[in-house]
């Protein structure tokens, strides 16, 4: 069974740049239909998908996020990757990798997900 | 982007039924997902495709559809069941949107 687990810092200043990294463990990045997604959830509050990059490469992001996000992929070590730049405290949140299967056309089904790691934006 | 709109809260009795809709315009055009989060835990896929469960969830979770609105129901709802519940669907850009999420309460 796939797995996926988070990585990065957990403290960020005001206006830097967050990187995490997932890594995928039990499967390759590379086989099947997959989409690799990233998605916030800021306390007590509910979800927001920020973005998914295929293996291809390929990418699509969130329209209220996508000024300041870039996602990518590296199938040699089975990990896919967020920056997330100009940081505020509205970014303060657990943010979780997640696999998307596809149901055909847009329709997609995050069926795994990592256990999520809270990042705090903060001086 | 469009939005999904859930009731804040259900209350239900250990062995009752418990219904949460989700609305939204988009629905009628694309498919309605649901997810399951219990305190500290990420989410977990329950109703993929309207209506289908992945192996492993219990069939007392069941999904189904009508117009602009998405309902999942929990037959028998046991403790267990308690938790925050998601719909989730896309639009065209695509951009994936979830729903407000509904609080299920056990009595």
């Amino acid at each position: 069974q796939v797995q996926l687990q988070e990585s990065g810092p957990e403290v960020v200043k005001p206006s830097q740049t967050l990187s995490l990294t997932c890594t995928v463990s039990g499967g390759s990045i590379s086989s099947g239909s997959f989409y690799w997604s990233w998605i916030r959830q800021s306390a007590g509050k509910g979800l927001e998908w920020i973005g998914r990059v295929y293996r291809s490469g390929n990418t699509n992001y969130n329209p209220s996020l996508e000024s300041r996000v870039t996602m990518s992929v590296d199938t040699s070590k089975n990990q896919f990757s967020l920056q997330l730049s100009s940081l505020t405290a509205a970014d303060t949140a657990v943010y979780y990798c997640a696999r998307g299967v596809r149901y055909g056309g847009y329709e997609v089904a995050f069926d795994s997900w990592g256990q999520g790691l809270l990042v705090s934006v903060s001086t | 982007s469009f939005e999904l709109t859930q009731p804040p809260s259900v209350s239900v009795s250990p062995g009752q039924t418990a219904r949460i809709t989700c609305s939204g315009e988009a629905l009628p055009k694309q498919y309605s997902y649901w997810y399951q989060q219990k305190p500290g835990q990420a989410p977990v896929l329950l109703i993929y495709k309207d209506t289908e469960r992945p192996s492993g969830v219990p069939e007392r979770f069941t999904g189904s559809t009508s117009g602009t609105t998405a309902t999942l129901t929990i037959s028998a709802v046991q403790a267990e069941d308690e938790a925050d519940y998601y719909c989730q669907s896309v639009d065209s850009t695509p951009t994936y949107v979830f729903g407000t999420g509904t609080r299920v309460t056990v009595l």
